[in-house]
């Protein structure tokens, strides 16, 4: 079975500094990334996600993220956040072999100060 | 544009009350999933259902139970509620498989559930 550990449960940060996320997984097998966000009283929206090929990869809103196979990590990073950018955001899998579910991590609050 | 809605955002039910969440696609996907959403714990998979009248339980599916009569709808039942069960619940769907460059997992505005 999967798990999702994200790293940091509460990330401030100042208006146009970078900030990093981090998400780990524990899995044996190839898997599917994701990472969602949830604005304030919404639902989540997919910011990115990685199937295969580049482990680089770009999302909405200026995020990216990498994806490390020997870390076993898919780190989201964003090199000058705004005010709108606060938010939570969530790292999620999906197993190859049981590749039609997600897990979840915690979730990280990013808060975003001028 | 892709929809999920969820038939009600906010929710106040008595302890024993027997209660319906309901969530319908308009994208034609296969899989429905019921989430509920702590603090602290992420998002935890209640049920799945991949087929209509076909469902799979999740990680935490003991005092609900769910309804896929038709594609496009997916119920979530609380059959006694209970005050451990106060929490946020998101639908999701999705193609078959993640597998699919175009896929994700697409999510409703969640319903926030109080039992007193």
């Amino acid at each position: 079975a999967q798990s999702v550990t994200q790293l940091d449960s509460q990330v401030p940060v100042f208006e146009e500094a970078p900030v990093e996320l981090r998400c780990n997984y524990s899995s044996s097998v190839s898997v599917y990334l994701f990472w969602y966000v949830q604005y304030p009283n919404q639902g989540l929206q997919l910011l990115l996600k990685y199937l295969s090929g580049s482990t680089l990869v770009k999302g909405i809103n200026g995020f990216e993220a990498e994806f490390n196979k020997s870390q076993t990590s898919f780190h989201l990073r964003k090199p000058s956040v705004h005010i709108s950018d606060t938010a939570e955001y969530f790292c999620a899998v999906s197993e190859g072999n049981n590749d039609y579910k997600l897990s979840f991590g915690a979730g990280t609050t990013v808060t975003v100060r001028a | 544009d892709v929809k999920v809605t969820q038939s009600s955002r906010y929710l106040v039910k008595r302890t024993g009350e027997k209660v319906f969440l309901e969530c319908v696609q308009d994208m034609d996907h296969e899989n429905m999933f019921w989430y509920r959403q702590d603090p602290g714990l992420g998002l935890r998979l209640i049920y799945f259902s991949y087929d209509v009248k076909m469902k799979e339980k999740g990680d935490i599916p003991e005092g609900y139970s769910v309804s896929r009569e038709k594609k496009e709808r997916f119920s979530l039942i609380l059959e006694s509620a209970s005050t451990n069960q106060t929490s946020m619940y998101l639908c999701a769907s999705s193609l078959p498989t993640f597998r699919d460059t175009k896929a994700g997992a697409f999510f409703g505005q969640g319903t926030r559930l109080t039992v007193v």
